[in-house]
């Protein structure tokens, strides 16, 4: 199982390009990077998902690297509605042995 | 398209209660998922579901919890008795099918249990 390290916290401001980066160095070949977003009393939200390279979507855009140990979320131009926790899964999902682990995520703040 | 839907939303025992939590997921999803998350942590795996059958229950205290999900639809999670530990948000998500490799899960809003 694939573990992941996350920074516990970031801050900026309105308008800014924010961009998170998850480590999982040892992922395997058959995992998929995916990312949830969770607002304070509510249920997290699937972000984005990527296998390699880039993937983007209205949303944000998802970095993967060659040897894929690593991967970064990008939000562009974000705003204080972007202040939400932001959790990388690593994993799977079609294997048996898949569990859905979130670990602690990255609690982003954006300041006007 | 109606979300997950969780009740109660909200509920309060002492210690040595039972309490039940009550999931109805996203009309034809097959996998059904339920988390613990105690503030300040990430969500935690306790039972994972593809239609009536556990695909993952390693992480489900079972001297206490018990979940079931008959017929494959709506899924049941009980705790007897509870602990003051157990005092945390229970997150029901559901996902069209993972056995594909992709997974989106869609999440309800959970049931914040205090144990008093």
């Amino acid at each position: 199982l694939a573990k992941t390290t996350q920074p516990i916290s970031m801050d900026s401001y309105e308008g800014q390009e924010v961009n998170i980066t998850c480590s999982h160095n040892n992922i395997a070949t058959n995992d998929y990077i995916t990312w949830y977003q969770q607002f304070p009393s509510q249920g997290p939200r699937f972000i984005i998902q990527g296998y390699k390279t880039k993937v983007t979507n209205e949303v944000a855009s998802l970095f993967i690297p060659a040897d894929r140990k690593s991967s970064t979320l990008s939000l562009p131009r974000v705003s204080l509605s972007d202040t939400a926790v932001y959790y990388c899964l690593v994993g799977d999902p079609s294997g048996g042995s898949y569990i859905p682990t979130f670990g602690r995520g990255t609690s982003l703040i954006v300041h006007p | 398209e109606a979300g997950v839907a969780q009740s109660p939303r909200y509920k309060i025992i002492e210690k040595r209660q039972s309490v039940a939590f009550w999931c109805n997921p996203i009309s034809g999803h097959a996998t059904l998922y339920w988390y613990q998350q105690i503030l300040g942590q990430g969500p935690k795996l306790l039972i994972q579901f593809q239609n009536n059958g556990v695909v993952d229950d390693s992480q489900l205290p079972k001297d206490r919890f018990s979940a079931e999900r008959l017929k494959g639809v709506d899924s049941t999670l009980k705790i007897q008795p509870a602990k003051l530990e157990d005092s945390a948000v229970y997150l029901c998500a559901s996902s069209l099918d993972n056995r594909q490799g992709l997974e989106t899960q869609y999440f309800g809003p959970g049931t914040r249990l205090l144990v008093l």
